[in-house]
């Protein structure tokens, strides 16, 4: 079992809509928890990151954390076409030093 | 958010010689900077962790003496890709790890370096 777990997609959305992207992930002594979004060839970028359960909202992105589901989320609201993209989803544990990247998510925002 | 710089961003060499890249966190201090490596349409692949003054921990399977790492200060990582041969043509892309003011841990990533071995 992988530590951090995503749906590889692709995940299309018309423009304008919400884009629903999900994570799930094994090791609960994780404690912080991103999103990154990769462009084709390009490094990944960070998006949100979240550490405590909630919601955390930035612009047009909703990050929600369920530490007891071990569930991680973002949400894209009103999705553009330059939102196309891979997401990746990630997950740190501090005492290995470590961060668990999932597969990540392949969004397609069509006009 | 903080700044992480890779040199080169594009390296074109002959099979069988070493190339050095270059990772540098511009505005902040890293204690930890990590390799990733990816190949075209798969994910990213963590190759080592480097720790400020100590030797990086390699994942399974990275070769030590094949990819050399070198964390000399808190701003500097390098990696060696020592004879290089075309397997080793890929996306390498480092990361360092930041703490924010109240102690929470992220990771920003430089641009990455692509290698290209004849």
């Amino acid at each position: 079992q992988k530590e951090v777990e995503q749906n590889s997609g692709p995940l299309s959305v018309p423009e304008g809509a919400i884009a629903s992207l999900n994570c799930t992930y094994s090791d609960r002594g994780s404690q912080s928890f991103f999103w990154y979004r990769q462009y084709s060839g390009k490094s990944p970028e960070l998006i949100m990151s979240i550490y405590s359960n909630g919601d955390k909202e930035d612009g047009r992105f909703t990050a929600q954390l369920n530490k007891a589901s071990q569930y991680v989320s973002l949400l894209i609201r009103d999705s553009q076409p330059s939102d196309s993209a891979t997401y990746l989803c990630a997950a740190f544990r501090y005492n290995f030093n470590k961060f668990y990247f999932g597969s990540g998510t392949k969004l397609n925002v069509k006009p | 958010g903080a700044v992480v710089s890779q040199h080169p961003s594009w390296v074109i060499c002959k099979s069988g010689t070493s190339v050095k890249i270059e990772c540098r966190s511009l505005d902040f201090q890293a204690t930890t900077m990590f390799w990733y490596r990816q190949f075209p349409k798969q994910s990213l692949m963590l190759m080592a962790t480097s720790n400020e003054g100590s030797k990086a921990t390699y994942e399974q399977g990275v070769e030590k003496d094949k990819f050399l790492i070198n964390h000399a200060s808190l701003t500097l990582s390098t990696l060696t890709v020592t004879s290089a041969h075309p397997e080793d043509s890929s996306f390498y892309i480092c990361s360092a790890r930041a703490r924010g003011l109240a102690g929470e841990e992220t990771q920003y990533f430089g641009p990455g370096t692509r290698l290209l071995v004849l």
